[in-house]
């Protein structure tokens, strides 16, 4: 069984950072890639970003290209967004999941980031 | 980018009876190898996103035959044969055939 327990969220003023974390366990997690999806309260979910299961390609929604980074640790098992210069707009519940090229599978309770002054 | 639309966007529904959510998307979703790359989920409130229908067709593992999804090319619907109470939530659907992947607006389903 997938579980995924993301962590990290909190709040932020604009302009800051944050580092979410997604720990990763049921599967082996590093041959599969990755997904951050995220979700604007009383929104519908947004795709973030993927990684490959070794990191060696990742990709962004464009929205968030040049601002956040993915990244991962096989060793820990452990799935990582960087949050830089974030913006309102960037405030939402982040959820990681586990990527096959036809689904995600969803895990995780989430962790809820917000952006306010 | 590929623009999914769902209609409708609230259903309420009488116990027992079927319900049926239709996604329409602004590019068609059959690959090269037959399939066509579109996800249903069901957000229970509170909870995250679980995948109900894969591959357009495919239950999940541990998803009741009561859902069924159908469709191929831009018109894709998900059906439930008879909703229960656990039914309630918002329905999503997803296309994975291309970045950046996209999903529907949602669609609440809600006990009348």
């Amino acid at each position: 069984e997938v579980q995924l327990v993301e962590s990290g969220g909190g709040v932020v003023q604009p302009g800051g950072s944050l580092r979410l974390s997604c720990a990763a366990s049921g599967f082996a997690f590093s041959t599969y890639w990755m997904t951050w999806v995220r979700q604007a309260p009383g929104k519908g979910l947004q795709w973030v970003a993927n990684i490959k299961g070794d990191g060696s390609d990742k990709y962004y929604v464009d929205s968030v290209r040049g601002r956040f980074t993915v990244s991962r640790d096989n060793a820990k098992n452990s799935l990582y967004l960087q949050l830089n210069s974030l913006r309102a707009e960037d405030t939402a519940v982040y959820y990681c999941a586990r990527a096959m090229s036809d689904r995600f599978e969803f895990g995780g309770q989430g962790t809820l980031v917000t952006v306010s002054s | 980018d590929i623009v999914m639309t769902q209609s409708p966007l609230s259903l309420p529904v009488t116990p027992g009876e079927p319900a049926s959510i239709s996604c329409r998307s602004s590019q068609s979703l059959l690959h090269s190898d037959g399939n066509n790359y579109l996800d249903w989920y069901l957000q229970r409130p509170g909870q995250s996103p679980q995948l109900l229908i894969y591959l357009a067709s495919n239950r999940a593992s541990g998803v009741p035959d009561r859902f069924s999804g159908s469709g191929s090319g831009t018109d894709f619907t998900l059906k439930i044969s008879r909703v229960e109470a656990g039914d309630i939530g918002v329905y999503y659907c997803m296309q994975a055939l291309q970045r950046p992947i996209t999903f529907g607006q949602g669609t609440r389903l809600e006990i009348k």
